[in-house]
C-alpha cells in the first residue's frame, strides 16, 4: 500500500490527452513539491516534472505538472505510442519514509 | 554530464549482508548541492527509496529499512556504496542508485538486479 494513491491504469488513444492523478496528505503533497518519473519497459525511471510543474531540458511541453492541495495531476497531450510506460509520482514526507513514490500508473496508448 | 553505474553481485543468500557500490562520474560527489541515494524495485511492483547520503556524511533512511541500512561514500573514488544486511526473498530487486537535488531524483543508474537465494 502506497503512501501516494495513484490509478493502476489509463488509456487513451494516439493523439489524445489524458491526465494522472497522485492524490497525498498534508505530511507529503500539501507542504512539499511534487515530481513525476517516467519509467519506459525494462528501463530506469526518468525525471519528468519536477517541483510540481517544471519540465528538465529535452522534455516536451506535451508533459505537464501541476498541484492543488494534497493531490498532484500530471498532464500528456498529444499522446504518442512511444508514451507507454509506467508513471510514479514521487515527494517528500515528514512520517516514516522521508522520500515516497506513488504505486505507478500504468499509460495504454491504444 | 551526470552518470552513476552500480555494481555488485546479482546473487546474495538470505541472512547475509547486500553490497552495491554506485560510481559517480562526470561530476564530483563532493558537490554539496547533491544527496546521492539508494532506490529499489522488487519485480513488477513500484520503486521504494532505501536511503541517501551527502558527501559531509548527513543521511537519510527508510524508517522500514533503517536497521539494516547502511549508506557511505567515498570522496577519493567518487563512490558511494549500499550495506544491507540480515536479507531474505523480500529484498530481491532492481536497485537504483540516483542523485537528488533540492529534493528531486535527478539522474538515475540503469539499475542492477540483486536476487536472494540459496
Amino acid at each position: 500500500q502506497s503512501v501516494l494513491t495513484q490509478p493502476p491504469s489509463v488509456s487513451a488513444a494516439p493523439g489524445q490527452k489524458v491526465t494522472i492523478s497522485c492524490s497525498g496528505s498534508s505530511s507529503n503533497i500539501g507542504n512539499n513539491y511534487v515530481s513525476w518519473y517516467q519509467q519506459l519497459p525494462g528501463t530506469a525511471p526518468m525525471l519528468l516534472v519536477y517541483e510540481n510543474d517544471k519540465r528538465p531540458s529535452g522534455i516536451p511541453d506535451r508533459f505537464s505538472g501541476s498541484k492543488s492541495g494534497t493531490s498532484a495531476t500530471l498532464g500528456i497531450t498529444g499522446l504518442q505510442t512511444g508514451d507507454e510506460a509506467d508513471y510514479y509520482c514521487g515527494t517528500w514526507d515528514s512520517s516514516l519514509s522521508p522520500w515516497v513514490f506513488g504505486g505507478g500508473t500504468k499509460l495504454t496508448v491504444l | 554530464q551526470l552518470q552513476l553505474q552500480e555494481s555488485g553481485p546479482g546473487l546474495v543468500k538470505p541472512s547475509e549482508t547486500l553490497s552495491l557500490t554506485c560510481t559517480v562520474s562526470g561530476g564530483s560527489i563532493s558537490s554539496s548541492s547533491y544527496y546521492w541515494g539508494w532506490i529499489r524495485q522488487p519485480p513488477g511492483k513500484g520503486p521504494e527509496w532505501v536511503g541517501s547520503i551527502h558527501y559531509s556524511g548527513s543521511s537519510y533512511y527508510n524508517s522500514s529499512l533503517k536497521s539494516r541500512v547502511t549508506v557511505s561514500v567515498d570522496t577519493s573514488k567518487n563512490q558511494f556504496s549500499l550495506k544491507l544486511s540480515s536479507v531474505t526473498a523480500a529484498d530481491t530487486a532492481v536497485y537504483y542508485c540516483a542523485s537528488m537535488i533540492r529534493g528531486v531524483i535527478k539522474v538515475w543508474g540503469q539499475g542492477t538486479l540483486v536476487t536472494v537465494s540459496s
